[in-house]
């Protein structure tokens, strides 16, 4: 079974740029989750998809980030304007149902200079 | 005070010793905890999840809860250098999926 994939698995960027985020869940995942992990710290939901519905998005910076499900499966995921403290690794999770085994993809590492 | 506190390490044993990994937390609401691994430049992957107070066993791993105390812990038997990678306790905000992640403890296992 394919697992989580995310592109590009890298990005740098300067400050005040654009930048998005792929995620292709595992087949048949209604969950999609991004999180933000910036080094050192353990992952911070940032938004939660129920099929194409938002379910969670409490955390996420409304001003600069946005997110969207297109047709219930992959998922984008855009920073505009980026900030220095952008800098995480995204990565994106998805599970069969809310209360199911999240899987996480391999993330992106995004660098802000 | 942060919901879910684990202390960040880094934690360096020789190959063979047992491993304590420890978090607390502070919401009482919490009804299942999970352990989780992360090895470099991976997504974390659940290790192990337990509903209950009282200990899980699985292989070398055994995860430990007490509810009374807020404080969950992960042992690893003789460990490996496979075993090196960061460790993550997590626990579902709600029935809604949301995960709250402890910092993460770095584990390193010399040969």
């Amino acid at each position: 079974e394919a697992g989580v994939a995310q592109s590009p698995r890298y990005k740098i960027i300067e400050k005040r740029q654009s930048v998005a985020f792929w995620c292709n869940p595992i087949s048949g995942h209604a969950t999609l989750y991004w999180y933000q992990q910036i080094l050192g710290q353990g992952p911070k939901l940032l938004i939660q998809f129920q099929n194409n519905g938002v379910v969670d998005d409490s955390q996420l910076p409304k001003d600069r980030f946005s997110a969207e499900r297109l047709k219930g499966v992959d998922s984008t995921l855009k920073i505009q304007p980026a900030k220095l403290e952008d800098s995480a690794v995204y990565l994106c999770a998805s599970s069969f149902g809310t209360q199911d085994t999240q899987y996480f993809g391999p993330g992106t590492r995004l660098t802000v200079l | 005070q942060k919901e879910v506190e684990q202390d960040p390490g880094p934690l360096s044993v020789p190959e063979g010793a047992i491993v304590s990994l420890n978090c607390t937390y502070s919401n009482s609401a919490f009804q299942y905890f999970m352990w989780y691994r992360q090895y470099s430049r991976k997504g974390p992957e659940l290790l192990m999840y337990t509903y209950s107070s009282g200990n899980k066993e699985d292989g070398r791993f055994t995860a430990q809860v007490d509810k009374s105390s807020k404080y969950i812990s992960l042992f690893i038997r003789d460990s490996q250098p496979s075993d090196s990678a960061t460790y993550l306790c997590a626990m579902p905000y709600n029935q809604g999926g949301k995960l709250i992640f402890g910092q993460g403890t770095e584990l390193s296992v010399k040969p």
